[in-house]
């Protein structure tokens, strides 16, 4: 059962775009951790939100956690094909354990 | 600075061939993690050791089994592969604190015939 999903699934846009991909669930997460992963690499963390409507941002990378602490989002401003890769979410559990949505593919292209 | 090591990088086996794979973490972390990752499915919890001397089960558990063999190991084997263990497979490992990431080796590919 896949407790997280994420959309788009898929993302095509030219360099210069603005972009926003999504992460829901039904249940409250008592954190939320933000993962990019490029081709034949492992994923790489990206950011961790704990607070309900904290709001992080990561040079181009802003990312919101919901008030009601349910959802997440990921704001890519002028993309660059660098910014290429699938971006993961995953929700903290016990031990530390991470659910992980399917994910969103961002293609940009030059 | 290694980081999550993960030997081999490629294997391809046939049906009902065992084997282990292996992963080290040299950043003294308590916590590791095997994942794999299907396509269109994320990346999905195999087993998961707490601590050194503890191993659980995830949520696909079903034909692996592991071992936590120090606190820098941590084996995934595969008794008998079916096809359907054809995957990408991750370990990753983390401190053990709240909000603490999961740092990824880069993945052993694995296919069975």
């Amino acid at each position: 059962t896949q407790l997280l999903e994420q959309s788009p699934q898929f993302l095509s846009i030219q360099e210069g775009e603005n972009l926003t991909v999504y992460c829901n669930s039904s249940s409250v997460f008592s954190s939320l951790q933000w993962y990019r992963q490029e081709p034949g690499e492992g994923p790489v963390l990206l950011v961790t939100v704990v607070t309900g409507g904290e709001v992080k941002k990561l040079k181009r990378l802003t990312f919101q956690f919901g008030d009601a602490r349910k959802d997440s989002s990921l704001h890519i401003t002028a993309a660059q094909p660098g910014d290429t890769g699938l971006y993961l979410c995953g929700k903290g559990g016990s031990n530390y354990k991470l659910t992980f949505g399917k994910g969103t593919l961002l293609t940009v292209n030059p | 600075n290694a980081g999550v090591t993960q030997t081999p990088k490629f294997q391809v086996l046939k049906t009902g061939q065992s084997m282990t794979l292996q992963c080290a973490q040299d950043m003294n972390h308590n916590s590791m993690y095997w994942y794999r990752q299907d396509p269109g499915m994320g990346l999905r919890l195999i087993y998961y050791s707490a601590s050194e001397g503890t191993t659980d089960k995830g949520e696909v558990p079903n034909g692996y089994n592991v071992s936590r063999l120090n606190k820098r190991e941590f084996s995934l084997r595969l008794e008998s592969a079916a096809p359907s263990q054809t995957s990408v497979y991750f370990c990753a490992s983390c401190s053990g604190t709240v909000s603490q990431p999961q740092h990824f080796g880069d993945g052993t590919r694995l296919s069975i015939l």
